[in-house]
């Protein structure tokens, strides 16, 4: 089955202490990304990734950290989580060349709560 | 920058009603539009799409029209059902970009 698979799905972790949450998708797509969604903002993209090895900022980077080491994988690090942190996280994926139209395909979610 | 506005929510409508939820953009060049859909306790998943002026997306009775001269991208659907329940996304994709950018989402809450 075509599918995002994130991990963890629930997190509750305190101040400081370093945390990954796992993204992998099995549809061969080179293009990746991580968004969070908070109540009245809707969903903001941290990061993205155009192809292995390739990651850009999206609008919300401060305080995460992704690696592309392999086209399958997309990690979302968090070296120090703050309460800000504190949200539902999205990994997502788009097929190669859909470029402009290409939609994305989400993963279930990841919910964090830093203490 | 680029931006999408959607109606508050929540919206609330009895079984059968109809539905319209709006949607209206600000970008430059000719951004590809789409309504994402998030079901309770899931992710998004694409609604329908538009990606030219005047191109009209449909599925599962939903619709919704590319509207330039308006940009407008409003949704709608004749009968609404309990289990059409769910948060709708409106959002758009620059056309010299890669980010999907979204609107804040709808509520849309049927009760039978």
């Amino acid at each position: 089955e075509a599918q995002v698979t994130q991990n963890p799905r629930y997190l509750i972790t305190v101040t400081g202490k370093k945390l990954t949450v796992t993204c992998s998708q099995n549809m061969n797509h080179e293009y990746m990304s991580w968004y969070r969604q908070d109540p009245g903002l809707g969903l903001r993209q941290i990061y993205y990734s155009m192809n292995v090895e390739v990651t850009d900022k999206g609008d919300v980077p401060e305080g995460y950290k992704v690696s592309r080491k392999e086209k399958r994988n997309f990690p979302l690090i968090l070296e120090s989580p703050s309460p800000n942190q504190t949200s539902l996280y999205f990994c997502a994926s788009s097929p190669p060349g859909t470029g402009l139209t290409g939609e994305l395909f989400f993963g279930e979610g990841s919910r964090l709560t830093v203490l | 920058g680029d931006s999408v506005t959607q109606m508050e929510g929540p919206v609330t409508l009895s079984e059968e009603a109809f539905l319209t939820i709006n949607c209206t953009y600000t970008a430059t060049g000719y951004p590809s539009l789409f309504w994402y859909v998030q079901y309770p306790g899931e992710g998004l998943q694409l609604l329908l799409k538009a990606t030219k002026a005047d191109d009209k997306g449909s599925n599962k009775g939903f619709e919704a029209t590319y509207r330039k001269e308006t940009t407008s991208f409003h949704l709608e659907k004749g009968s609404v059902q309990v289990s059409d329940s769910a948060v709708y996304f409106c959002a758009l994709r620059r056309q010299a970009g890669t980010a999907l950018i979204f609107g804040k989402g709808t509520t849309l809450s049927v009760s039978s």
